[in-house]
């Protein structure tokens, strides 16, 4: 069994640039969760997709979207960078109904110059 | 807007004490309550996941469930150094659909030997 890989590891990024993270999930699971995490704080739900589709969304500007492929992988898209998009973006599987819990990848850190 | 509530801390408690990490949340259609650990520079980990009202122990941990005071909490029986990290409280809730989850802040613990 496959945990949640994300990639990169580490990304710098000049503001107003585009940048895309990437996430496989754990095998098994059907949903992705994408996480804002600055320094301090606990992770923000950015938004969430199911069966390639955006089924939540937290409290995010347009700017951030995102995409599931059919084998349950994600790719989070953050648009004209700004320098307190630095943080660190974690994603997380699940199933549908995430009783079990959440299942996170070891994170993207990223720092907007 | 749905909220965890967490006090940051740092809660500083002596090896082979216990801890008691606390957690309330504010939307009463809350289903699902979680404990994560997140040691500095990783990414968070499951502890325990709680459903119902009472008392749910799984090892050193207990979590305990008052949806009536919309309270979550965590004790850590016999305290070590390695629980020196930060614990976060993440709720779900049912909404449109799909189950959007909502993290607290985390409470920082510290155990000294």
């Amino acid at each position: 069994e496959t945990g949640v890989t994300q990639s990169p590891t580490h990304l710098i990024k000049t503001r107003g640039q585009q940048v895309t993270l990437r996430c496989s999930s754990q095998s098994g699971h059907n949903t992705v969760s994408w996480y804002q995490q600055a320094l301090g704080q606990g992770p923000q739900f950015i938004f969430q997709y199911y069966r390639e589709e955006e089924n939540g969304r937290g409290n995010f500007p347009p700017r951030f979207s995102g995409l599931q492929f059919p084998n349950y992988s994600s790719e989070l898209n953050v648009n004209a960078l700004e320098l307190d998009d630095s943080a660190l973006y974690l994603c997380a599987s699940s199933f549908s109904n995430p009783a079990g819990g959440y299942t996170f990848g070891s994170g993207t850190r990223l720092t907007v110059v | 807007q749905k909220e965890v509530e967490q006090n940051s801390g740092p809660l500083s408690v002596p090896e082979g004490a216990i801890a008691s990490l606390n957690c309330t949340y504010s939307d009463r259609g809350s289903q699902s309550f979680f404990w994560y650990r997140q040691y500095s520079g990783k990414s968070p980990e499951l502890i325990m996941f709680i459903y119902s009202n009472g008392d749910k122990e799984d090892g050193r941990f207990t979590a305990q469930l008052n949806k009536a005071s919309q309270y979550v909490s965590l004790l850590i029986r016999d305290s070590q150094p390695s629980d020196s990290a930060t614990y976060l409280c993440a709720v779900t809730a049912y909404s449109g659909g799909s189950y959007i989850p909502t993290f607290g802040r985390g409470t920082s613990l510290i155990v000294h030997p």
